[in-house]
């Protein structure tokens, strides 16, 4: 039983540039959430995509925005970098309706320059 | 103030010393506590899911239990593999609201 993938592991980037991170959920998950972890911090919520909708988002400004797939794969787009967007991104995948459980990928650690 | 907060930032233990993390909310309608453990660098480990006062779970040398307003973790005869952040989440509102918030972690070193 495959659990959540994320893809980069990681990625280098500079100022104002723009990034996309993917994940796939946990076989069986229709639901993918997408946190920020700063270094020796919890993670913060960006937003939730189900029915390939964002049903909930955090505060983040909008040069966050994400994406859901038929295939409940999702994507977190990033535009025009900044050196605070330096994190461990986690995606995580849950069931909604049942005990909306979620379930953490590996993460993808973006560093900004 | 901050919805969780989680004591002691940090946590020393000699291989075997029992002890407990703690963790404390403010929101109200609680929809769940979930306590997670995070190894350097990786995506946090699901541990247990606790959803009414009173409620106990357990898991190896880990228990976890809930009153109304906080959560402990106790952790009996920790071993050096033991060693991590354990991060407390909570999830309340609406039963559309997916949304995690999290507590900044407790970290847990276990000396041989």
């Amino acid at each position: 039983d495959a659990g959540v993938t994320q893809s980069p592991t990681h990625l280098i980037k500079t100022r104002g540039q723009q990034v996309t991170l993917r994940c796939s959920p946990k076989s069986g998950h229709d639901t993918v959430s997408w946190y920020q972890q700063a270094l020796g911090q919890g993670p913060q919520f960006i937003f939730q995509y189900y029915e390939e909708e964002e049903r909930q988002r955090g505060n983040f400004p909008d040069r966050f925005s994400g994406h859901q797939f038929p295939n409940y794969s999702s994507e977190l787009n990033v535009n025009a970098l900044l050196l605070g967007d330096s994190a461990l991104y986690l995606c995580a995948s849950s069931l909604t309706g049942f005990t909306d459980t979620q379930y953490f990928g590996p993460g993808t650690r973006l560093t900004v320059l | 103030e901050d919805p969780v907060t989680q004591s002691p930032e940090a946590l020393r233990l000699q291989e075997g010393e029992s002890s407990s993390l703690n963790c404390s909310y403010t929101v109200s309608g609680l929809r769940g506590l979930f306590w997670y453990r995070q190894d350097p660098g990786k995506g946090p480990e699901f541990l247990f899911t606790l959803y009414s006062a009173g409620e106990e779970k357990e898991k190896e040398r880990l228990k976890a239990t809930l009153t109304k307003k906080e959560s402990f973790l106790h952790i009996t005869a920790p071993k050096p593999e033991d060693s991590a952040t354990y991060l407390c989440a909570v999830r309340h509102g609406s039963s559309n609201t997916g949304k995690l918030i999290f507590g900044q972690g407790t970290t847990l070193q276990v000396k041989p």
